[in-house]
């Protein structure tokens, strides 16, 4: 069964702070690997998408990594503002019919 | 030049109650996605539409659900007899690609609907 699994489920970090969040998926035939920011509210926004060769990508201070090897891929916060509070998703793509495969997210709070 | 729109923002129901959603995708977008959102959860996905065809209602979890996009633009999901159960946060989302994307196409969303139903 296709599965995104993402860990912590939450996460509490002082403005200023690192922090790494993590996914593990389980997706066949895999297409591409993407991130994704969701403030309360709103609907989900695209931080980076990594294609199967990629191995990293960064978007301002956020830098994704990805291991096809282990279907693993981490998200890295640099330096985290209190506007990163949000939850942050993990979706795995199918190839063919491109379906999104989406984790249960992990919710950062970013204190002053 | 405006992204998704949904509406309405907020719905509440009684149970049994019939339900409308809409979407205003991305203009010139061919494909619109419909995805449940429970609360605490990632969303799930119900439905695709490329242009007017329904390709993929295998997300739908029952036929309580309908979805349509008669004109390859507007769509409406509709729920019928609503349950408490169906009370989720409701997302569309449209891509400028059909079935033959790109690897790198993106799927914008909406802010969704968050249908309560009492």
């Amino acid at each position: 069964k296709n599965q995104v699994e993402q860990s912590p489920q939450s996460l509490i970090i002082l403005e200023g702070k690192n922090c790494t969040l993590q996914c593990n998926y389980t997706v066949s035939p895999f297409s591409n690997l993407r991130w994704y920011k969701q403030d309360t509210g709103r609907g989900p926004v695209s931080l980076t998408i990594m294609t199967f060769s990629e191995n990293t990508k960064s978007n301002g201070r956020y830098t994704a990594t990805l291991d096809a090897d282990t279907k693993q891929s981490s998200l890295h916060i640099t330096a985290s503002q209190l506007s990163d509070s949000a939850s942050y998703i993990c979706v795995a793509v199918t190839s063919g019919t491109y379906k999104y495969i989406f984790g249960t997210g992990t919710r950062l709070k970013v204190l002053a | 030049g405006a992204g998704v729109s949904q509406s309405p923002r907020y719905k509440v129901a009684k149970r049994g109650q019939d339900v409308a959603l809409r979407c205003d995708p991305i203009s010139g977008h061919v494909s619109l996605f419909w995805y449940q959102q429970a609360l605490g959860q990632g969303p799930e996905f119900l439905t695709y539409f490329q242009n007017e065809a329904q390709l993929d209602k295998s997300g739908l979890p029952s036929d309580r659900f309908f979805a349509e996009r008669p004109e390859g633009s507007v769509s409406t999901l509709k729920i019928q007899r609503t349950q408490q159960e169906d009370s989720a946060v409701y997302l569309c989302a449209s891509s400028l690609w059909g079935r033959r994307a790109p690897p790198d196409n993106e799927q914008f969303f909406g802010p969704g609907t968050r249908l309560t139903v009492l």
